[in-house]
């Protein structure tokens, strides 16, 4: 099955961009999605179709898909963006829907 | 204002079954395809069951296959998903979410429900 991986942690300082890397055989070839979990919360979408974002997300969010790594930025870092960010796609080859495991962001 | 509302996780033992509910408003829900999405305690997201928007069409994720069954009620803007032959990695938050239009991913979640699984 398809697999996606993720750094397990990123570490950025407030107002400085963040950049949350998400890595599978030729993902630039499928389209990518990203979710932001804070503690205790459900997963919110943060961008969809690889760079585009749902009504009321900042446009501090941006994603890009490319080659074999797709790419959450995030810019101007508050200490709101702290949360668990996953990345997801449709492997259309066995019906399945993939996440990946996830990377805690940290802002110092 | 899109809501799910989901329901009827608890303690369950090893084999055991539960039932859980999505209450879907404040949408055509018949117009939407769901899923189920489980959080193991401390872990990541994994997708675990979908059906389409008449119901006809599901797909389960081959940890489950065979023991989850999902369905929906468009009269009733409900899903369901029936665990049979539980196990102790079953042990999750399920959350119910909303398929999005013409594309794979998923745009409002409810806010899960916890299942437990032991003796």
């Amino acid at each position: 099955s398809y697999v996606l991986t993720q750094p397990p942690s990123v570490s950025v300082a407030p107002g400085q961009t963040a950049r949350i890397t998400c890595g599978g055989n030729n993902i630039g070839t499928k389209i990518v999605h990203w979710y932001q979990q804070k503690p205790g919360q459900a997963p919110v979408l943060v961008v969809y179709d690889d760079s585009d974002r749902p009504s009321g997300i900042p446009e501090r969010f941006s994603g890009s898909n490319s080659g074999n790594t797709a790419t959450l930025t995030i810019s101007r870092v508050e200490a709101g963006d702290e949360a668990d960010y996953y990345c997801q796609v449709w492997d259309s080859s066995s019906d399945l829907w993939v996440f990946g495991g996830g990377t805690k962001l940290t802002v110092l | 204002e899109v809501q799910l509302v989901e329901s009827g996780g608890g303690l369950v033992q090893p084999g055991g079954s539960l039932r859980l509910s999505c209450a879907a408003s404040g949408f055509t829900f018949s117009s939407y395809e769901m899923n189920w999405v489980r959080q193991a305690p401390g872990k990541g997201l994994e997708w675990v069951s979908y059906i389409g928007s008449s119901g006809r069409t599901m797909y389960y994720a081959d940890s489950v296959k065979g023991r989850l069954t999902i369905s929906r009620d468009n009269a009733k803007n409900s899903v369901h998903l029936q665990m049979n032959s539980l196990r102790a990695e079953d042990t999750a938050v399920y959350y119910c979410a909303r398929g999005g239009i013409d594309s794979f991913y998923f745009d409002y979640w409810g806010q899960g429900t916890l299942v437990t699984v032991s003796s």
